[in-house]
């Protein structure tokens, strides 16, 4: 049982690139989610799916795309990188909403220069 | 809406000592509350959780937290800081306003302990 696994650990990109941070969960649950942490800020929710084929928007969600196609897969992606999205991005996932514990990856630093 | 704040951005403590790291919360209506932990390179983990039972939570690595809804307060403790327990800490409160379950990050509190 991986739990919440986050593929890359790294990257760099360049200006006006773009990549997509894959993240997978083995515990069936309904709920995932991708969030960026900044220095002194906490963690921040970018957009969240609450099924297989649902996504919507979080906090922060402008410059980045998502896809839920698979239970068990969430994908977040960049289509034109932007200096400003330089963070280290989690995927969480739980079983339901409510008061159900929220189970976090490993994290991807990404750098944009 | 719900809020928190962390009154501590950085706790310095020696081994062996008591841990306190505070955490004020704003909220509409009874909140749930959680304490993550997030040590160097790693992921968030889940230390206890309020959900309106009783009002002091016991977690896990011998922490807990005190739910005081007069203070609107929900402050970490541990007797005796362990070398490991260096690590940023987090507050979080569940926003379940938008029918699913947002989490609400105060700013985090880095826990140095010394020898």
């Amino acid at each position: 049982n991986a739990g919440v696994t986050q593929t890359p650990k790294f990257r760099v990109l360049k200006t006006g690139q773009s990549m997509t941070l894959l993240c997978a969960q083995d515990m069936n649950h309904e709920y995932m989610y991708w969030y960026r942490q900044d220095p002194g800020m906490g963690l921040r929710l970018i957009h969240y799916s609450v099924g297989e084929g649902t996504t919507a928007k979080g906090e922060v969600p402008d410059g980045y795309n998502v896809s839920r196609l698979k239970k068990q897969n969430f994908l977040l992606g960049l289509e034109s990188a932007a200096p400003s999205q330089t963070s280290v991005y989690f995927c969480a996932s739980s079983y339901w909403g409510g008061t159900y514990e929220q189970y976090f990856g490993p994290g991807t630093r990404l750098t944009v220069t | 809406a719900q809020s928190v704040t962390q009154l501590d951005s950085h706790v310095s403590v020696s081994e062996g000592t008591p841990v306190l790291l505070r955490c004020n919360y704003s909220s509409s209506y009874s909140p749930s509350l959680f304490w993550y932990v997030q040590h160097p390179n790693k992921g968030l983990q889940l230390l206890l959780k309020y959900t309106s039972a009783a009002t002091l939570v016991k977690g896990i690595n011998g922490f807990e937290a005190e739910f005081k809804k007069s203070e609107t307060s929900f402050h970490l403790t541990k007797p005796s800081a362990h070398m490991s327990d260096a690590a940023e800490y987090f507050c979080v409160v569940s926003d379940q306003s938008g029918g699913y379950n947002k989490l609400i990050f105060g700013a985090g509190t880095r826990l140095a302990v010394h020898p």
